[in-house]
């Protein structure tokens, strides 16, 4: 399958813990997003990479969190001390800057119960 | 927050077309307007995305109106797989093109 990929699907961790989640893009796409999405609502950005550069960070991304892309391939999303309010799904998506549609190809999320 | 306001649910018979409507009144002249959907537990798909013209592809029609003002979301023959939650979203497209997701429209596809 050469779709976006995440790992690990679920996760579940008890508050204070740190966590990271991976992601692997579809080959080839220098775009890279991550999202989070809570019950009953759409997907927030969290940060974008072209290639291995953190161009865009949303506010939602606190301290505690960070990204990183080190080859310009898969990332990470690590989240430290987690919080109740952490919990949620988080989604990878990728895209090609050459494709005319621009279209983002999402994962199928990592699902992070904090309890 | 969200451009574009949408109806939070509607039915559909299956085998007929389903029409979503969607208004983004504040829509800039380089804006896209983007559809996608997200079926129960999995991540979102894209759809279909246009400027001005009104698109077309293997999954469905997009019509925007003439002052861009709204658009609306053909699937022509609706089928139980499009339920889903569908988005509507406004994006400049290429390097600024996080999307800004709202809380979409829930189509229910009935047998």
């Amino acid at each position: 399958d050469t779709g976006v990929s995440q790992d690990p699907r679920h996760k579940i961790t008890k508050r204070g813990q740190n966590v990271t989640f991976r992601c692997d893009p579809i080959s080839e796409h220098n775009r890279l997003y991550w999202y989070r999405q809570t019950l009953g609502q759409g997907p927030e950005f969290l940060t974008y990479f072209q290639n291995e550069a953190q161009l865009e960070k949303s506010r939602l991304l606190s301290d505690r969190f960070s990204a990183e892309r080190p080859k310009g391939s898969f990332s990470t999303l690590e989240i430290q001390r987690t919080e109740q309010g952490d919990s949620a799904m988080y989604l990878c998506a990728s895209s090609s800057r050459e494709a005319n549609r621009d279209e983002q190809f999402f994962g199928p999320g990592t699902r992070l119960t904090v309890l | 927050d969200a451009k574009t306001t949408q109806p939070p649910s509607m039915d559909c018979a299956e085998g007929r077309a389903a029409n979503l409507p969607c208004n983004h009144s504040t829509i800039s002249g380089n804006e896209y307007v983007y559809w996608y959907r997200q079926i129960h537990s999995q991540g979102p798909q894209y759809i279909i995305h246009g400027l001005k013209n009104n698109e077309t592809n293997e999954m469905a029609s997009l019509i925007i109106t003439e002052d861009r003002k709204s658009s609306t979301l053909i699937l022509p023959h609706a089928t139980l797989r499009d339920t889903a939650v569908y988005y509507c979203i406004v994006s400049y497209g290429g390097s600024q093109g996080n999307l800004i997701f709202g809380k979409g429209t829930k189509l229910s596809v009935k047998p």
